[in-house]
């Protein structure tokens, strides 16, 4: 069965520095990741993902994330965080196409700090 | 194009009542999930239809939840009776499935629970 593991409830980062957000996954076969952000009071929404292909993801609001096989991490990242960027964000890995259920990480807390 | 929608945004009950919430996903998708997220935690699945089909509902507590897709469009979730532990985000989401550029799932602003 798949799993994911974001080790860090919270972090944070300074305006204008650069953020890394953890997640590593466990999953038999080829891995769908996701990373999906959730600001307050609002539903999740949809940052990036990877399939196959190139290991850098690139996705919304600047946000890109690294496939590292060897290690089983999907690690967010991003060069220049923003205030805006606080919010909680949720790693999910899937076996698609053979299972198309998702299964979520518990969240991680992004604050950034003025 | 529209997202996809839930009613009530709210809920408050009491334990042992019953509450029913709504969700249209976005048109066209014939994938829909239901999800519960408990404060603190990742989203987990409670069930996923395909059009009026249910394709996953192993983690749906069926003593007391109940969910249905009757025309393959929108879907109603139901618990009775509702215990505090209950008390959790409920969220809708809809994907068309198929090619990966297309299996994303798109998430509803979720319905907020709270068991008295």
């Amino acid at each position: 069965a798949q799993s994911v593991a974001q080790p860090e409830d919270q972090v944070n980062v300074a305006e204008g520095n650069p953020l890394t957000v953890k997640c590593t996954y466990s999953v038999s076969g080829n891995p769908y990741l996701f990373w999906y952000v959730q600001y307050p009071n609002r539903g999740l929404q949809f940052l990036l993902k990877y399939i196959t292909g190139d290991n850098l993801v690139k996705g919304s609001y600047g946000f890109e994330a690294e496939f590292n096989k060897s290690q089983t991490s999907f690690h967010l990242k991003k060069p220049s965080a923003l205030v805006s960027d606080s919010a909680l964000y949720f790693c999910a890995v899937s076996n698609l196409p053979r299972d198309d259920k998702i299964i979520f990480g518990k969240g991680t807390r992004l604050h950034i700090l003025p | 194009e529209a997202g996809v929608a839930q009613s009530p945004r709210y809920k408050i009950i009491e334990k042992r009542q019953s509450v029913a919430f709504w969700c249209n996903p976005i048109s066209g998708h014939a994938t829909l999930y239901w999800y519960q997220q408990i404060l603190g935690q990742g989203p987990k699945l409670l069930i996923q239809f395909q059009n009026n089909g249910v394709v996953d509902d192993s983690q749906l507590p069926k003593d007391r939840f109940s969910a249905e897709r009757l025309k393959g469009v929108d879907s109603t979730l139901k618990i009775q009776p509702a215990k505090l532990e209950d008390s959790a985000v409920y969220l809708c989401a809809s994907s068309s499935p198929g090619s990966p550029s297309t299996d994303t799932q798109y998430f509803g602003p979720g319905t907020r629970l709270t068991v008295l």
